[in-house]
């Protein structure tokens, strides 16, 4: 199975910083990478699929970037309603796996 | 808009078989273009994915669970439904329904606990 190795595991930003989180795979995944929010008690949410595509709907203060093995999440401008846990997974190879999350706290 | 919606037991006896249906609504699973899938969330919040069935019946398992899974899908009632056999405590999570593109998870269920014990 590809590994899916996110950093940090865990970070404090405040109101209208910008934050980046990084997910690695441990062998190329070309752009298939997705990545989620889940806010506590709910469903994972869609964000970005295929590396850099923004979910519609999706506030545009999120992007992403990367391919290959490397990739990232960025927020450009924290917002309290982002307070949540954020997932990468990649959809190259079966089967599907997920990062092991990224837990941003609002300072 | 489409929705999705898992029901069955939220207690299981170990050695037993999880029986989980989803209810789509929003969307008719016959008319293709997507896969509906099953995700794992155990307690300490890792996501696994379980497996998917197209509307043709065609499934695809994650390999570590594939000796015990069965996806099922009942176009008539746009249902589809997972059972898992002969669990352990292990199998305790949070059971997502979801429908996937060929690219991504796009629409999740609002999951349902199912725990595991004697």
């Amino acid at each position: 199975d590809i590994q899916m190795t996110q950093s940090p595991s865990s970070l404090s930003a405040s109101v209208g910083d910008r934050v980046t989180i990084t997910c690695r795979a441990s062998q190329s995944i070309s752009n298939y990478l997705n990545w989620y929010q889940q806010k506590l008690g709910k469903a994972p949410k869609l964000l970005i699929f295929a590396a850099s595509s923004l979910q519609s709907g999706v506030p545009s203060r999120f992007s992403g970037s990367g391919s290959g093995t490397d990739f990232s999440l960025t927020i450009s401008s924290l917002q309290p309603e982002d307070l949540a846990t954020y997932y990468c997974q990649q959809s190259s190879t079966f089967p599907y796996t997920f990062g092991q999350g990224t837990k941003l706290e609002i300072k | 808009q489409v929705q999705l919606q898992e029901s069955g037991p939220g207690l299981v006896k170990p050695s037993q078989t999880l029986s989980l249906t989803c209810t789509v609504s929003g969307a008719s699973i016959s008319s293709g273009g997507y896969y509906w899938s099953w995700i794992r969330q155990h307690p300490g919040k890792d996501l696994e994915w379980i497996g998917y069935i197209y509307h043709t019946g065609s499934t695809n398992y994650n390999p570590s669970l594939k000796s015990r899974v069965t996806i099922s899908v009942d176009t008539s009632k746009n249902q589809f439904s997972l059972k898992l056999r002969s669990v352990t405590a292990a199998d305790t999570a949070v059971y997502y329904c979801a429908r996937e593109s060929a690219m991504a998870i796009i629409v999740w269920g609002q999951g349902t606990l199912v725990t595991v014990s004697s």
